[in-house]
């Protein structure tokens, strides 16, 4: 059973840093490109970045480009997200996601979900 | 990317069927095949309902469908039940190498 489980949320000061992880099993984690998409409250859906299955390419939407780091950890099955220099609009529910299918460089659907922490920016 | 344009809410009865628009560019929405659809209920984590416009994972009822046309996928829910009342997300694949969703639609059934 593919399981994904995220942690590293809470409350931040804005200008702070945290560092999310998603640890993953049930299936062959390195073949599987992983995805952070977030949900602010009450509103909708956010990609906001993805990483092939060896870490070798990583994409970021414009919203966290040069603030946010993805990165992955296949020996311990393991995606994170390094979150710096984080602002008010950051507050979400961050969800990390695994791609369809295997051996794609690029995340283009998300056919497993883990239940998502909450990062809170506020003073 | 500016998000992909939905409504906000649509509505039907039990039994009818009801249908979820998705308008996008051709840099996204009409450039690629690449357009899937997300169901969520409240409080819960979203779920893949259609990939690639038209394919349904294993497991989705087939009263669920997809299609495209020029710079506007649909997502057609037939035989509405009253489960398949939540929130409906479209996305897809862009030319700048991201993923765009939509704002989201909120199904009610009457």
């Amino acid at each position: 059973e593919v399981q994904l489980l995220e942690s590293g949320g809470g409350l931040v000061q804005p200008g702070g840093s945290l560092r999310l992880s998603c640890a993953a099993s049930g299936f062959t984690f390195s073949s599987y490109a992983m995805s952070w998409v977030r949900q602010a409250p009450g509103k909708g859906l956010e990609w906001v970045s993805g990483i092939s299955g060896s870490g070798g390419s990583t994409y970021y939407a414009d919203s966290v480009k040069g603030r946010f780091t993805i990165s992955r950890d296949n020996s311990k099955n393991t995606l994170y997200l390094q979150m710096n220099s984080l602002r008010a609009e950051d507050t979400a529910v961050y969800y990390c996601a695994k791609d369809l299918y295997q051996q794609q460089l690029f995340p283009y659907y998300f056919d497993y979900w883990g239940q998502g922490t909450l990062v809170t920016v506020s003073s | 990317q500016s998000a992909l344009t939905q409504p906000a809410s649509v509505s039907g009865s039990p039994g009818q069927s009801i249908t979820i628009s998705c308008t996008g560019t051709s840099s996204d929405v009409g450039g690629y095949n690449y357009v899937s659809w997300y169901q969520q209920h409240p409080g819960k984590a979203p779920k893949l309902m259609i990939y690639e416009v038209s394919n349904r994972p294993s497991g989705v009822s087939n009263r669920f469908s997809g299609s495209k046309s020029g710079n506007t996928a649909s997502l057609t829910i037939s035989g509405l039940q009253a489960e398949d009342e939540a929130d409906y997300y479209c996305s897809s694949y862009t030319s700048s190498s991201h993923v765009v969703f939509g704002g989201g639609t909120k199904l009610t059934v009457l």
